[in-house]
């Protein structure tokens, strides 16, 4: 089941703030947002979670809308090694349960 | 400290050849997953295993067998490989950890079948 929608493709300008936008409105009260991102086929690499309240670390800021239906990603200065696909899941953690990555967003930062 | 290591990194088959990838860490992580990631799609899980001796399905497990013999060790087996099976395959470890599930991934194993 897609739990999460996002959009297929952002550009961003180099140093300025990329904000990645996700839906999850079928979300549960006991599930969480993670957020990773895939370079050039990496492994993905985790980048930060939330629940209820907004989460900063140090490479993002990740905003949780009041009723939880959404959120947004945001890397606060972009540089060209950001250029990745950022995947937005939605998990609780629990024996058995599985991380659906989707497809993910495909962010392209520009000089 | 290695992380999540994958053997081997390339890898081509033949048609109905069988083969095993090995994913190995370090991080004393209870769960271990193998995933797929096809041209332009997310990766899907094929099966994962939270703890030695057991392993569960996937949303993509037809094809494959899993097994850990092994916490560090989890390997994923294919007995008659298809040209559908070509793909980068992904493993990954984490460990129980409540309200933080952070994964750790291999750098991939890129496998085709001709």
């Amino acid at each position: 089941d897609a739990k999460t929608t996002q959009p297929t493709s952002m550009d961003c300008a180099e140093g300025r703030a990329a904000n990645l936008p996700c839906n999850h409105s079928t979300i549960s009260g006991n599930e969480y947002v993670y957020w990773y991102r895939q370079i050039h086929s990496q492994g993905p690499q985790y980048i930060i979670h939330g629940l209820k309240n907004n989460e900063t670390n140090e490479m993002a800021s990740l905003i949780i809308t009041e009723d939880r239906k959404s959120s947004t990603l945001i890397l606060p200065h972009a540089t060209l090694r950001d250029t990745a696909v950022y995947y937005c899941i939605v998990y609780f953690s629990n024996t058995g349960n599985q991380f659906y990555f989707g497809t993910g967003t495909s962010l392209t930062v520009i000089p | 400290n290695a992380g999540v290591t994958q053997t081997p990194k390339f890898r081509v088959l033949k048609t109905g050849q069988s083969m095993t990838l090995l994913c190995a860490q370090d991080m004393n992580h209870e769960y271990m997953y193998w995933y797929r990631q096809d041209p332009g799609m997310g990766l899907r899980l094929i099966h994962y295993s939270v703890g030695e001796g057991t392993t569960a399905k996937g949303e993509v497990p037809d094809g494959y067998n899993v097994s850990r013999l092994k916490k560090q060790n989890f390997l994923l087996g294919l007995e008659s490989a298809a040209p559908s099976q070509t793909s980068v395959y992904f493993c990954a470890s984490s460990s129980w950890g409540g309200s933080s599930y952070e994964q750790y991934f291999g750098p991939g194993t890129r496998l085709t079948v001709t």
